[in-house]
């Protein structure tokens, strides 16, 4: 298993205003990936962050509006950029750890982000 | 479309009944297959998967998942229910064709409520 700690744990933002959220893991991965989870349902992957490589972004979520890092093995970071209401929801990283494939996905606990 | 399907929003069962959360899949294939569970105020929990073989594949406290190719199901069950397992479930899976990582697609999740 993986431990995965997430900053801020929430935050309330105003409109038109950028959070950065923080994911770090308690050992080297090489896939970690980043999940919306909108209020009353359920987890929508967003993008799929590999370490020197650019994120690969699924339909509907583009670089620009939330730009991801990965600096290195152990951490990544997600940006909700020009936020409005409809952006608030819990935002998740996971990453793939696992004693046989699939690996199974470990979640961070996540962050949840109101917009005013 | 691939998808997952959670036909029910809530499960209440009383403690120390069986318990049953039903899942079925639309896949090309054959999928890999997850459930999760979270909690209040947390991340997702992994809870098990199926790759092949036997059909019931146990997992963490307690519970237990029965895949059914005919009917595309993965029900997750548990002989007797706690109180504490009073939480959401997802159940997820990644088509055998991922594009070389793991992309899931969860249900919407069903809570489960355990009455003492």
């Amino acid at each position: 298993s993986a431990v995965i700690s997430q900053k801020p744990s929430r935050d309330i933002c105003q409109r038109g205003t950028s959070l950065t959220i923080q994911c770090q893991v308690d050992s080297q991965v090489t896939m970690m990936f980043w999940y919306r989870q909108q209020p009353g349902q359920s987890l929508t992957l967003i993008a799929t962050a590999n370490q020197g490589s650019e994120a690969t972004y699924e339909s509907g979520f583009v670089i620009d509006k939330f730009p991801i890092s990965r600096p290195n093995l152990t951490f990544s970071t997600l940006t909700v950029s020009n936020m409005s209401p409809e952006d608030s929801s819990i935002y998740l990283c996971s990453v793939e750890v696992g004693t046989g494939r699939p690996y199974e996905q470990y979640f961070g606990p996540g962050t949840r982000l109101t917009v005013t | 479309a691939q998808s997952v399907a959670q036909p029910e929003d809530q499960v209440n069962v009383a403690e120390g009944n069986p318990l049953t959360v039903k899942c079925t899949y639309s896949v090309s294939g054959n999928p890999y297959l997850f459930w999760y569970v979270q909690y209040p105020n947390r991340g997702l929990q992994f809870l098990l998967k199926y790759i092949t073989g036997d059909n019931l594949v146990k997992g963490s406290y307690g519970f237990e998942a029965e895949f059914n190719k005919s009917q595309t199901s993965f029900h997750l069950k548990k002989p007797s229910a706690l109180v504490s397992d009073s939480a959401l479930y997802f159940c997820a899976v990644r088509p055998p064709l991922s594009g070389g990582y793991n992309k899931l697609i969860f249900g919407a999740g069903t809570r489960l409520a355990v009455h003492p």
